[in-house]
């Protein structure tokens, strides 16, 4: 098990450029989940896949957020057109479903976005 | 709907002295409740959890927390803070399910001091 790996670490990017991250989840998980965080706030939902199929979408996710998990193995999360408002940490989090009450969720470290 | 609130956004206690992290909820079902704590540049770890089984959890590292219902609180204490304790704590509700309806609180940053 060599846990949630996220790449890259950090992102610098220019306003109105294009932007992709990748998630490669517990290689067992089922779920897989995007999380956006900024400073001094909790993670807040973007998305989730169950295998390939991606189930919910928060309203966070504006047209210019895309998420993939075509093989129901890693994901990657793109932002088009980036905005500074979408500097933020990216975290994504890996599960296996059903466990019973309590899903129990389990983080990347996360990619920080910087938009300059 | 659901919402958490960490009353502390910082706490600071001196090394081998108890620690107090406070969180309250709502919520219009019977939710599962969860402490995660972040250290710099990790991904986020799960600490505990309780999902309507014992109402006082025992966690990772000495950790525990009371579900106490009349009071809408889940706090999570320790007896004796160590160094290594330092870092982001957060307390999540969400239901029983399905974490992609888990509500984040804002987090409490707790210091250790020497």
């Amino acid at each position: 098990d060599t846990g949630v790996s996220q790449n890259p670490r950090h992102k610098i990017t220019k306003r109105g450029q294009n932007v992709t991250f990748r998630c490669d989840p517990i290689s067992e998980h089922n779920r897989l989940y995007w999380y956006r965080q900024t400073l001094g706030q909790g993670p807040e939902f973007l998305t989730y896949f169950q295998n390939e199929a991606q189930l919910e979408k928060s309203r966070l996710l504006s047209d210019r957020f895309s998420a993939e998990r075509p093989k129901g193995s890693f994901s990657t999360l793109e932002i088009q057109r980036t905005e500074q408002g979408d500097s933020a940490m990216y975290l994504c989090a890996s599960s296996f479903f059903p466990t019973g009450r309590g899903e129990k969720l389990f983080f990347g470290s996360g990619t920080q976005l910087s938009v300059l | 709907a659901q919402s958490v609130t960490q009353l502390d956004s910082h706490v600071s206690v001196s090394e081998g002295t108890p620690v107090l992290l406070r969180c309250n909820y709502s919520s219009s079902y019977s939710p599962s409740l969860f402490w995660y704590v972040q250290h710099p540049n990790k991904g986020l770890q799960l600490l505990l959890k309780y999902t309507s089984a014992a109402t006082l959890v025992k966690g990772i590292n000495g950790f525990e927390a009371e579900f106490k219902k009349s009071e809408t609180s889940f706090h999570l204490t320790k007896p004796s803070a160590h160094m290594s304790d330092a870092a982001e704590y957060f307390c999540v509700v969400s239901p029983h399910t399905n974490a992609g309806k888990s509500t984040f609180g804002d987090g409490t940053t707790l210091t250790v001091k020497p």
